[in-house]
């Protein structure tokens, strides 16, 4: 049972490229979120989902697009990245109303 | 839009001493939630509290959330090592169980000092 996992744990993107951060559960959670972690800031929401094929807008959802189409899955994409982007990002996925359950986070760069 | 604010911001505690990290809402809380990440890694739950006056523990941490709901601290009692790293507060974004995620305080940094 691995949890929540994350893929890349590490990228260095140049501005302009775009990616997308991968994010996988296998506790058949309904719910996943993708957040940023910046020093000072604490996490900030960026997308949501409540379910497969459903995506939310969260705090800071500017500059990302996200997909589910896959309940067990939780995509976030960057289209055309930023140096304001570089951040770590987190996902986490809950059940009904227990708590949400974090990956290790994906360390971004943006040059 | 829901502030969590935390204090203190960094601690320094020498090995064996007690400690409490606050962690107050500008609204009432639906729902709090403490979890403790460690430099470098995810974050992992620690404990929910939903109750005005509700307190938890585990091990050698207790949680409380006060009788009007926007408050609440963390203690630790006889700190370890092991306790060392970035505790944070969050919160439910609106009521219904937190299900459009999380608000976050910025983050305690704890230090233990052998």
């Amino acid at each position: 049972n691995a949890g929540v996992t994350q893929t890349p744990k590490f990228r260095v993107l140049k501005t302009g490229q775009s990616m997308t951060l991968l994010c996988a559960q296998d506790m058949n959670h309904e719910y996943m979120y993708w957040y940023r972690q910046d020093p000072g800031m604490g996490l900030r929401l960026i997308h949501y989902s409540v379910g497969e094929g459903t995506t939310a807008k969260g705090e800071v959802p500017d500059g990302y697009n996200v997909s589910r189409l896959k309940k067990q899955n939780f995509l976030l994409g960057l289209e055309s990245a930023a140096p304001s982007q570089t951040s770590v990002y987190f996902c986490a996925s809950s059940k009904d109303v227990q708590p949400q359950h974090f990956g290790d986070g994906t360390r971004l760069s943006i040059l | 839009s829901q502030e969590l604010e935390q204090s203190p911001q960094s601690l320094i505690v020498q090995e064996g001493k007690n400690l409490t990290i606050n962690c107050t809402s500008s609204k009432t809380l639906y729902g709090l939630y403490w979890y403790k990440q460690k430099y470098g890694e995810g974050l992992i739950f620690l404990m929910m509290l939903q109750k005005g006056g509700e307190e938890k523990s585990h091990e050698k941490i207790t949680a409380k959330l006060d009788e009007k709901k926007q408050q609440s601290s963390l203690h630790i009692t006889a700190s370890q090592p092991s306790h060392a790293g970035i505790y944070l507060c969050g919160a439910d974004r609106s009521w219904g169980g937190g299900a459009d995620g999380l608000t976050f305080g910025k983050g305690t940094h704890l230090i233990i000092q052998p």
